[in-house]
């Protein structure tokens, strides 16, 4: 199993572009969330979806934020107009309902806006 | 709201000696998980450990093992003979359990771990 991919694993960006993370979850699995890490807050839910589903994205910072799973095996977290404090690391993690309670992360994408 | 604090920022332990992480949370829910992960400098996060709060037995991992109080909201891992590889920030982490679907998890803010030579 290749586990969960995240691409890119890198990202600089000057602020007022557009960023689009992906993120491709454990195949057989029907959860998928986004966390992001910074200092100052640690690591928090962006938002997560259920068989493609969003069921909460009340972790999602502004407008400018905005997140699809258009099939089971492909999701994207986007950021339009990108600002400076956006500059975390954002990961994607994936589980699957009633087989295991464990979340299985990706590497991470490390975004720096400038 | 769940919330997990991790009182202790920063830790160090010689190599081979014994090391605790503290971790405390708040919940009204009474079936739930509980985690630590591990984060070395590649900030890949690894699951070190897991507890399901309807079991008693504390959970064990090689050299890895929690001490789980559910009355008093405790979850500390302790890591024996620690190795220079143990280096890392170590996140306890809370998700609550629900037959309709996956839940999140509720992060603490992490302990940074320094294993000495």
């Amino acid at each position: 199993d290749a586990g969960v991919i995240q691409s890119p694993r890198h990202e600089v960006t000057e602020m007022g572009q557009e960023v689009t993370l992906r993120c491709k979850p454990i195949s057989g699995h029907n959860s998928l969330f986004w966390y992001r890490q910074t200092m100052m807050r640690g690591l928090e839910l962006l938002i997560y979806f259920n068989n493609n589903v969003p069921i909460d994205d009340s972790g999602m910072p502004e407008d400018r934020f905005s997140a699809k799973m258009p099939n089971a095996s492909f999701s994207t977290l986007k950021i339009q107009p990108s600002e400076p404090r956006d500059s975390a690391v954002y990961f994607c993690a994936s589980r699957s309902i009633g087989t295991s309670d464990t979340q299985y992360f990706g590497p991470g994408t490390r975004l720096t806006v400038l | 709201a769940q919330t997990v604090t991790q009182s202790q920022p920063e830790m160090s332990v010689q190599e081979a000696e014994t090391v605790t992480l503290s971790c405390t949370y708040d919940t009204s829910e009474n079936n739930y998980y509980l985690f630590w992960y591990k984060q070395p400098p590649s900030r890949q996060m690894i699951l070190v450990i897991r507890q399901e709060a309807y079991k008693q037995q504390n959970a064990t991992e090689n050299r890895f093992s929690v001490n789980f109080q559910k009355a008093a909201k405790s979850f500390s891992l302790k890591i024996s003979d620690s190795q220079l590889g143990d280096t890392a920030m170590y996140f306890c982490a809370f998700m609550k359990q629900r037959n309709s679907g996956n839940t999140p998890l509720v992060f603490g803010k992490g302990t940074r771990l320094s294993v000495i030579a």
